[in-house]
């Protein structure tokens, strides 16, 4: 079973509209951790917000949020108020406790975004 | 303070040619993780290291690949007698502990293979 599965591959949204990026995960360590990361076209990863397992709030990082569904073993990005450099590929990451007892972090497959003018 | 380096940014190699990558984590940071991403994919886990020791080599592949990470300089991915099929962007991840902090990504280095 894929650990993390992001069922977009591409997205178009309109600039200056909100725009939700899906993403589950699959896991049985109660302790974990989520990750949002952006890669532009320049192809560096951007670190963009975190969320743990524990957390009793969504997290928000400016105009991202992550909604945060811990039942349903969803955590997808909302970004608010789309902008043009927000075009790029956008990856879902889970850290949990892997057999050796240290934080292994496994990506999605990413959802490419494209912003309207 | 500096975030995590990776020098070569871009490595051209010929079939059979030794390829070596480095990071350098950022200041304190003493664990260190090497993934692969393949044109159009997602990225890969290969090793996790912290000093002198490899913790986990799950996603290597078992012949030509290699990671070091010495007690002095940077960690070193070498893959040796590269195929086309190794052209890919490597990227070098570091953190500083196993507990719940999110990894900081290096910029990569794409690696082609003629």
């Amino acid at each position: 079973a894929q650990k993390i599965t992001q069922t977009q591959p591409g997205m178009f949204v309109q600039e200056k509209e909100a725009v939700t990026l899906d993403c589950t995960y699959d896991t049985s360590d109660p302790s974990y951790g989520l990750f949002w990361y952006k890669q532009p076209s320049s192809g560096e990863m951007i670190f963009l917000i975190y969320q743990g397992s524990y957390d009793q709030q969504n997290a928000t990082e400016g105009r991202y949020s992550l909604n945060f569904q811990k039942a349903r073993k969803s955590a997808n990005l909302v970004i608010s108020a789309s902008q043009l450099g927000d075009s790029a590929m956008y990856f879902c990451a889970m850290r949990e406790a892997s057999s050796g007892g240290y934080q292994k972090v496994t990506f999605g497959t990413g959802t490419k975004l494209q912003v309207i003018p | 303070n500096a975030g995590v380096m990776q020098n070569p940014r871009h490595l051209v190699r010929r079939r059979g040619q030794e390829a070596r990558l480095r990071c350098s984590p950022m200041k304190g940071h003493s664990h260190v993780y090497w993934y692969r991403q393949l044109p159009e994919e997602g990225l890969k886990f290969m090793v996790y290291l912290q000093k002198e020791n490899i913790i986990d080599e799950s996603g290597m592949p078992k012949e030509r690949f290699s990671a070091e990470f010495p007690k002095e300089g940077p960690s070193i991915l070498r893959i040796q007698q590269v195929v086309r099929g190794d052209s890919a962007a490597y990227f070098c991840a570091s953190s500083p502990g196993v507990s719940r902090n999110e990894q900081f990504f290096g910029p990569g280095t794409r690696l082609t293979v003629l």
